[in-house]
């Protein structure tokens, strides 16, 4: 079935270093691909997305680009702040009839 | 309005109690979502309707029970749960199931069974 994959966290880094966190996933057919973010004590938000193959979703500094060859949409940032330290979900939505597939998710603590 | 919104946002119920989760969304989605999250681990899928009709129950037990008025409110309604059905209530919604636009979720309800 379709599945999702990320790294095991916490991922523990400091102000400004380089972020990446690999996500990568099992689907047939062309799934569209979501990056969530959730603050502590808070629901889900919509981080990116990318809906076909080289698409590169990007928001608030974070980047994940479709690589269908890998089957991978990584998330990227070049500069982590202490305001991005959250839990990090990586999601599927296969087809239609379906509903979102997570990955377990990966959490991030960044300290100053 | 581009959310989501759920009251209540914390709820403690004992377990011979009867409660409703709410969410509300005007975006005109013809999809919407029921999700549990248990601490530290991703949203569990427990319900979807489409088009206000039931389309996906994850074999989730009779003590919760969806209902979708209208295309814009649904319900979650709770009776006689266990302490471990204490957990974070996330809904969402899409424009289809499916949707590769993407899904919105509201904050949850935070659910203490005592």
């Amino acid at each position: 079935g379709d599945s999702v994959t990320q790294m095991e966290g916490p991922v523990t880094l400091s102000e400004e270093a380089f972020l990446t966190i690999n996500c990568t996933y099992t689907a047939t057919g062309y799934p569209s691909l979501f990056w969530y973010v959730q603050y502590p004590g808070e629901g889900l938000q919509l981080l990116l997305k990318a809906t076909k193959a080289d698409d590169k979703g990007s928001n608030k500094g974070f980047e994940a680009t479709y690589r269908k060859e890998t089957t991978s949409f990584h998330l990227e940032k070049g500069s982590v702040q202490v305001s991005d330290s959250a839990v990090y979900f990586c999601a599927l939505s296969a087809r239609a009839g379906t509903a979102l597939i997570f990955g377990k998710g990966t959490t991030l603590s960044v300290s100053s | 309005d581009t959310e989501v919104t759920q009251t209540p946002k914390h709820l403690v119920m004992g377990m011979t109690n009867k409660k409703s989760l709410k969410c509300e969304q005007h975006m005109g989605h013809r999809a919407m979502y029921w999700y549990k999250q248990k601490a530290k681990k991703p949203p569990e899928l427990m319900f979807v309707y489409s088009y206000e009709k039931l389309s996906i129950n994850e074999s989730v037990p009779s003590r919760f029970s969806p209902e979708c008025p209208n295309s814009s409110l649904l319900n979650l309604h709770l009776h006689a749960l266990q302490p471990e059905d204490s957990a974070l209530y996330l809904c969402a919604s899409s424009q289809e199931t499916g949707q590769v636009g993407g899904y919105t979720f509201g904050s949850g309800t935070r659910l203490t069974v005592v």
